[in-house]
């Protein structure tokens, strides 16, 4: 069974900054790891995805997350956001049985302020 | 692609009743999952396809709840009777081998 944990339920900042959104997750088998975004009152968009290979993964619009086995960790970062990129955001796992089946944190809201 | 299409996008309807919420995955996908989302519980697997085979449903919270793939392209999620404690936000998703899942835009569910 896989579990994940987002430490922050909401993340303020201001426009331009830096943010990391934290996951930590924990498995007892290999784990494929995933962040989604869900703007409201939709559905979730698939962000990016670690299932092998180099542990940086970058998305299109400057998100990247990093795979940390010895931490057990997936935070989500990006140097510099913007106002659009207010969302909640969700991390997730997959135990590999299949990429879709996946347990999912808590979510944490990103508010980025002008 | 339309990406994954759900029907309807809201339904309201009485304690009692039965409701079928209706999915269409993307063209090729061969994985189809049932998604919940509640304020209470965050984002549930209820259930997963794989080439239209049920192969999970330990999410299913109760025996009202029901979902079938009849073919490639068309699943439903039955629930009947519905109580309102079933209101939420059920998603529907696809995927092909790694791909990650692919989302609709969901249901929204209110039982009166």
């Amino acid at each position: 069974a896989q579990s994940v944990t987002q430490l922050d339920s909401q993340v303020p900042v201001f426009e331009e900054a830096p943010v990391e959104l934290r996951c930590n997750y924990s498995s007892s088998v290999s784990v494929y790891l995933f962040w989604y975004v869900q703007y409201p009152n939709q559905g979730l968009q698939l962000l990016l995805k670690y299932l092998s290979g180099s542990t940086l993964v970058k998305s299109i619009n400057g998100f990247e997350a990093e795979f940390n086995k010895s931490q057990t960790s997936f935070h989500l970062r990006k140097p510099s956001v913007h106002i659009s990129d207010t969302a909640e955001y969700f991390c997730a796992v997959s135990g590999g049985t299949s990429y879709g089946k996946l347990t999912f944190g808590q979510g944490t809201i990103l508010t980025v302020h002008p | 692609d339309a990406g994954v299409i759900q029907s309807p996008r809201h339904e309201v309807t009485e304690m009692g009743q039965e409701v079928t919420l209706r999915c269409k995955p993307i063209s090729g996908h061969n994985s189809l999952f049932w998604y919940r989302q509640t304020m209470m519980r965050g984002l549930e697997l209820l259930i997963y396809f794989n080439n239209n085979v049920p192969i999970d449903d330990s999410g299913m919270p109760e025996d009202r709840f029901s979902a079938k793939m009849p073919n490639a392209s068309f699943s439903t999620l039955k629930i009947q009777p519905s109580e309102p404690r079933d209101s939420a936000v059920y998603f529907c998703a696809s995927s092909l081998g790694d791909s990650g899942a692919f989302f609709g835009q969901g249901t929204r569910l209110t039982v009166v």
